[in-house]
């Protein structure tokens, strides 16, 4: 079975600086991982994905994350954060050969101006 | 773009009634799903359905509900009796029929059983 931990539930930065969004993973496979985006009263946006191909995976918005096999590590970051940043992220993971996504639990970004 | 909607934004119900919450999936996508998410918990799978039958099943998804792709759009999650415990943010999302293809997600529908 496969799982997620998202280590903090709640970051808060201030514009300009950066975010990091941690995330571990548990799987008995090499998984799929993704990193989903929720603002207020919208769905679920995919913000990337890692597939088994390169480790350092860019998304929209100028998000990234590294792959960690050795950490068993996805962590979510952006070099300056701003404002329209601030949502609930969560890291999501899908066994091979299956469909379902386990997500974790949320950590919700605070921006401060 | 292409957006996966769900109708209605909130459904109020009492508890023992059946409801059907509605999803229009993006239209070239072969594979749907239900997902939702009870307050202050983790979003949780409920079902895929592709070529018009289950593909895959949660242990939540039990004798209660059931879903259905009535017409050659909308996709749609039946509860036959509520259930207090229902009360949760019901997710829809489609995506295509390849292993790697990203689930795309509607808003949601909050459903609150009373």
């Amino acid at each position: 079975a496969q799982s997620v931990t998202q280590l903090d539930s709640h970051v808060s930065v201030s514009e300009g600086t950066p975010v990091l969004l941690r995330c571990n993973y548990s799987s008995s496979y090499s998984p799929s991982l993704f990193w989903y985006v929720q603002h207020p009263n919208k769905g679920l946006q995919l913000l990337l994905k890692y597939t088994s191909a390169a480790t350092l995976v860019k998304g929209i918005n100028g998000f990234e994350a590294e792959f960690k096999k050795s950490e068993t590590s996805f962590h979510l970051t952006k070099p300056s954060a701003h404002m329209s940043d601030a949502a609930e992220y969560f890291c999501v993971v899908r066994g091979p050969g299956r469909r379902a996504l386990t997500f974790g639990s949320g950590t919700r970004l605070q921006v401060q101006p | 773009e292409p957006e996966v909607t769900q109708t209605p934004s909130h459904q109020v119900t009492q508890m023992g009634q059946e409801v059907i919450l509605r999803c229009v999936p993006i239209s070239n996508h072969l594979y749907f799903y239900w997902y939702r998410q009870i307050l202050g918990q983790k979003v949780e799978f409920l079902v895929s359905f592709y070529n018009n039958e289950i593909s895959e099943k949660s242990e939540i998804f039990d004798d209660q509900f059931s879903v259905e792709r009535p017409d050659g759009s909308n996709f749609t999650l039946k509860i036959r009796s509520t259930k207090l415990e229902d009360s949760a943010m019901y997710f829809c999302a489609s995506s295509e029929a390849g292993a790697t293809y990203e689930q795309y997600f509607g808003p949601g529908t909050r459903l609150t059983v009373t």
